[in-house]
């Protein structure tokens, strides 16, 4: 069956470090996009991409990058964690105009 | 831009009671409205989603919600709440034709009292 997955599930690490998530999916969808939720906020749009070598940047977009080389991986980059960068991380697909696919997540955590 | 808005962070209901869900959408008509489900320390699941196709949506679990456009609504109802309700449930509207993105609500977290 197709699907989304990302890793790692849990991740922990130092104010300034780099850190990057993957985001990997099998539908062969165009469409991925990266979200953190946060008690109060939802869901909100960090950087989204319509295809191969398109990115774009959403309404939390500061302090991350996305890269896209491929159609099944959009991976985030957080080029210098921040404390205020604790989050869960979303990513999702979709074919177009319609639902996202939901991955299970990532909990990153930055001391 | 598209947004949503949910009224209502905490709902507690009964086991068996009727569970209501409110979501208003800003005042232009929206391609696409979805209401995703959350369990805890998982990933979002779609329960139901308005294509305008027909008014009233009927998605799993025995949820569904009514598009009303003069009263820019789009509230979840599910006529007896289980247990396995438990969770956190987000309104989200899509963009224009040509605009892929979703606008989430802040979430209403539900709870089930036995």
């Amino acid at each position: 069956d197709a699907e989304i997955t990302q890793s790692p599930r849990h991740k922990i690490t130092e104010t300034g470090r780099q850190v990057t998530l993957a985001c990997h999916q099998t539908w062969n969808h165009n469409n991925m996009f990266w979200y953190r939720q946060d008690l109060g906020h939802g869901l909100r749009l960090i950087h989204y991409s319509y295809g191969v070598h398109d990115t774009n940047k959403g309404e939390v977009s500061d302090g991350y990058s996305v890269s896209r080389s491929n159609t099944e991986d959009l991976p985030l980059t957080l080029e210098s964690a921040a404390s205020s960068q604790t989050s869960v991380y979303f990513c999702a697909s979709s074919p177009g105009l319609g639902t996202q696919y939901f991955g299970p997540g990532t909990r990153l955590t930055v001391l | 831009a598209q947004s949503v808005t949910q009224l209502g962070s905490h709902v507690s209901v009964s086991e068996g009671a009727l569970v209501l869900l409110r979501c208003n959408y800003s005042s232009s008509v929206p391609p696409y409205l979805f209401w995703y489900v959350q369990y805890p320390n998982q990933g979002l699941q779609l329960l139901l989603k308005y294509t305008s196709a027909a008014t009233l949506v009927k998605g799993i679990n025995g949820f569904e919600a009514e598009f009303k456009k003069s009263e820019t609504s789009f509230h979840l109802t599910k006529p007896s709440a289980h247990m396995s309700d438990a969770a956190e449930y987000f309104c989200a509207v899509s963009g224009t034709m040509n605009d892929y993105k979703l606008s989430f609500g802040a979430g209403t977290t539900v709870t089930v009292r036995a």
